[in-house]
C-alpha cells in the first residue's frame, strides 16, 4: 500500500500563512490533490494536480510537490478556513489513496 | 450544475447487506466514473473503489473485496454501492463523488450517506 503521512494539526492566527505537508515515497512524482473538509459536510477540492486550483477557489490556496513532500499553503488565513484537510494521490498499485487528515486551527 | 444525490441515512445489524444510491445530474452519465468514500466517525476519508458508467468496468479496494459491489443504472443516470455482512467497524457516512476528466482528483462529491451498523 501506498502511504501518506500528514501532521495531525496545524494552528495559525488569522492573517497568517498556514503550510500543510503530505509526505510519501517519492511524492514528487505523482499528482497530489487536497481537499477541505469543514465539521458535517463534504469533501471539497481546493488544489489539484499540485498546483491548480478549481475555479471558486481563493487564490490564498496554493500547493507545491517536490522529492518526499507535497504542501499545501493557504496565505491570509481567515476563520473560514478552519477545517480538516486531506491530500490524495493516485498510484498505479492501489490507485487511490488519502492521507491522515490534518485539522487546522484558526487561533 | 453537476449534482450528485444519494439515499438517507439507514441503520443496520451486524451481518445485514446495505445498498446505497446516487443519483446524478447535470453531465453525461456515461462518460464518467463514479468513486465511492467512506468515513468512520472522526476518521480519515478511506478510498473504496469505481464504476465506470459506461463500460461498467469496476475496481474495487483490497481491503473491501469480498463485500463490496458497484453497479449502475445508466438509464436512470444513478450508481449504486452496496455492501454485505455489514460489521460495527462499517458504521460511516459513504460518499459517492466524480472526477473530472483525465485527471485522478474527485471534484464533486454527493453530500453522503450514514450508515450505522448496531445490534
Amino acid at each position: 500500500s501506498y502511504v501518506l503521512t500528514q501532521p495531525p494539526s496545524v494552528s495559525v492566527a488569522p492573517g497568517q500563512t498556514a503550510s500543510i505537508t503530505c509526505g510519501g515515497d517519492n511524492i514528487g512524482s505523482k499528482s497530489v490533490h487536497w481537499y477541505q473538509q469543514k465539521s458535517g459536510q463534504a469533501p471539497i477540492l481546493v488544489v489539484y494536480n499540485d498546483v491548480r486550483r478549481p475555479s471558486g477557489i481563493p487564490e490564498r490556496f496554493s500547493g507545491s510537490n517536490s522529492d518526499n513532500a507535497a504542501t499545501l499553503t493557504i496565505s491570509g488565513v481567515e476563520a473560514g478556513d478552519e477545517a480538516d484537510y486531506y491530500c490524495q494521490v493516485w498510484d498505479n498499485t492501489i490507485d487511490r489513496a488519502f492521507g491522515g487528515g490534518t485539522k487546522l486551527t484558526v487561533l | 450544475q453537476v449534482q450528485l444525490v444519494q439515499s438517507g441515512a439507514e441503520v443496520k445489524k451486524p451481518g445485514d447487506s446495505v445498498k446505497v444510491s446516487c443519483k446524478t445530474s447535470g453531465y453525461t452519465f456515461t462518460s464518467y466514473a463514479t468513486h465511492w468514500v467512506r468515513q468512520a466517525p472522526g476518521q480519515r476519508l478511506e478510498w473504496m473503489g469505481w464504476i465506470d458508467a459506461g463500460s461498467g468496468k469496476t475496481k474495487v479496494s483490497e481491503k473491501f473485496q469480498g463485500r463490496v459491489t458497484f453497479t449502475s443504472d445508466a438509464f436512470a443516470a444513478i450508481s449504486y454501492m452496496e455492501v454485505s455482512g455489514l460489521k460495527s467497524e462499517d458504521t460511516a457516512v459513504y460518499y459517492c463523488a466524480r472526477p473530472p476528466r483525465g485527471i485522478t482528483a474527485l471534484d464533486s462529491w454527493g453530500q453522503g450517506t450514514l450508515i450505522t451498523v448496531s445490534s
